[in-house]
């Protein structure tokens, strides 16, 4: 069975702090994905990164950054410089590409605060 | 431009009055979902359909159905709703593809059961 496991539930840190958030997760599958969504105050999920299995390389995306570890089966994500707009509940997902969809497994969600 | 739009935003219903929701694309995707969330908890997967082939979660309750009439739309009906039904309910979508693209959700709709 898979499994997404996000072992922080809140983290508080001030403004321009750098804070990453932890992801691991368990699966059989060779192929798969894995997703981060930041889930505002409004509820609706938006959609950050995905990554397939065959891809480890780390990726960069402004104040955002991703460290794939297959070794370790970690998914993590960085969020340098932080700013209040980043307050929000992020959640880490996998999946397998089964029959064209796409099944996503989340963890339960690390909620971040970025106080002033 | 393209997205996926859920109506309405927020749905009040009464004990056991059947209610639907809709979710309407423009991304041409071929894969839609539907998922739960209750509150302080993650999404959980109902169902999806691939075009029209309707696949459901083994735990997902026979109080939840689906339709999906056309490429653009889908809705998901509670035949009889219950308290334990409140919660956000999230439409998704992908496309049968390979590399990174990614799978979007809509704003999602709010039920409140009464």
């Amino acid at each position: 069975a898979q499994k997404v496991t996000q072992a922080q539930t809140e983290i508080s840190v001030v403004e321009k702090e750098d804070v990453t958030l932890d992801c691991v997760y368990e699966t059989r599958d060779t192929t798969y994905y894995l997703f981060w969504y930041k889930q505002p105050p409004s509820g609706e999920l938006v959609f950050l990164i995905r990554r397939n299995s065959f891809d480890e390389q780390n990726e960069i995306s402004g104040r955002y950054s991703w460290n794939f570890q297959k070794s370790t089966s970690s998914f993590n994500f960085t969020i340098t410089a932080s700013q209040v707009v980043d307050s929000a509940v992020y959640f880490c997902a996998l999946s397998s590409q089964i029959q064209g969809a796409q099944k996503l497994v989340f963890g339960q969600g690390t909620r971040l605060t970025i106080n002033p | 431009d393209a997205m996926v739009i859920q109506n309405p935003r927020y749905q009040v219903t009464q004990f056991g009055k059947p209610v639907t929701l809709s979710c309407s694309q423009t991304l041409n995707h071929n894969v839609m979902y539907w998922y739960q969330q209750k509150s302080s908890q993650a999404p959980k997967l109902l169902f999806h359909y691939y075009d029209k082939d309707f696949n459901n979660e083994a735990d997902t309750p026979d109080n939840f159905q689906s339709r999906r009439p056309n490429t653009s739309f889908c809705f998901l009906d509670i035949r009889s709703p219950g308290l334990g039904d409140a919660a956000m309910y999230l439409c998704a979508t992908s496309k049968r593809t390979s590399g990174n693209g990614g799978k979007f959700f809509g704003p999602g709709t709010r039920l409140t059961v009464l």
